[in-house]
């Protein structure tokens, strides 16, 4: 069974300041997902990481997949009061009906 | 514009009654989509896979006979919730995610409160 663990699970920091929010996930897969949400709302497709090494950036975001350590990391750049939001990454299954599996999702709030 | 769009966005209603949700791709022909279901301040957690013309796969512990779905055409699944409970309300959310795009789209989520 796919289990998909995420890392810090609430995350407070000062305008300005980089910080780096961690996914691992258990078995093999070939698509993984980064999605934003903010309170009340649907979620908001950030990047979408097919490959080995793959680093996608779009502002302050950055994401990159290893594939072979099962981990992908949301490093975040200079982080602005707007990026506040609750962020998931998930992992599509390989088997067994190619379900998307969320993890627990990071808390972020940038503090003014 | 919005890909999926469920509908209706916020319900409230009785508890023993049975609620709706419809979920339509609205640019793409969908043989698969998925439900979610979010409690406040926690993760997705998938619920079923609707199947055009087919019945849904329900992930372990979810009960079958309280939330039905349909998926009879390639654009439209409903998700009823039978004889709701204050305990079923919930965030509720469909997806798309039509190959090879490999990407997922969500509706805008339906927000469930039974009194």
């Amino acid at each position: 069974e796919l289990k998909v663990e995420q890392n810090p699970l609430f995350l407070s920091m000062q305008e300005g300041k980089n910080y780096t929010i961690y996914c691992n996930y258990s078995t093999t897969s070939d698509r993984l997902y980064w999605y934003r949400q903010d309170p009340g709302k649907s979620l908001e497709s950030l990047f979408v990481l097919l490959s080995n090494g793959a680093v996608k950036q779009e502002g302050r975001l950055m994401a990159s997949l290893d594939t072979k350590a099962r981990l992908s990391t949301l490093h975040i750049t200079a982080a602005v009061h707007d990026l506040s939001a609750t962020y998931f990454c998930a992992v599509v299954t390989d088997t067994g009906g190619f379900k998307t599996i969320f993890g627990a999702g990071t808390r972020l709030f940038v503090k003014a | 514009g919005a890909v999926v769009s469920q509908h209706p966005s916020w319900v409230i209603c009785k508890s023993g009654t049975s609620v709706k949700i419809e979920c339509r791709s609205l640019d793409f022909q969908a043989t698969t989509m998925f439900w979610y279901r979010q409690f406040p301040k926690q993760s997705l957690m998938l619920m079923a896979t609707s199947n055009e013309g087919s019945k849904a796969t329900y992930e372990q512990g979810v009960e079958k006979d309280k939330f039905l779905i349909n998926h009879a055409s390639l654009t439209l699944s409903t998700l009823t919730v039978t004889s709701a409970h204050p305990e079923d309300s919930s965030f509720y959310i469909c997806s798309v995610r039509p190959e090879p795009k490999n990407i997922q789209y969500f509706g805008a989520g339906t927000r469930l409160s039974v009194l």
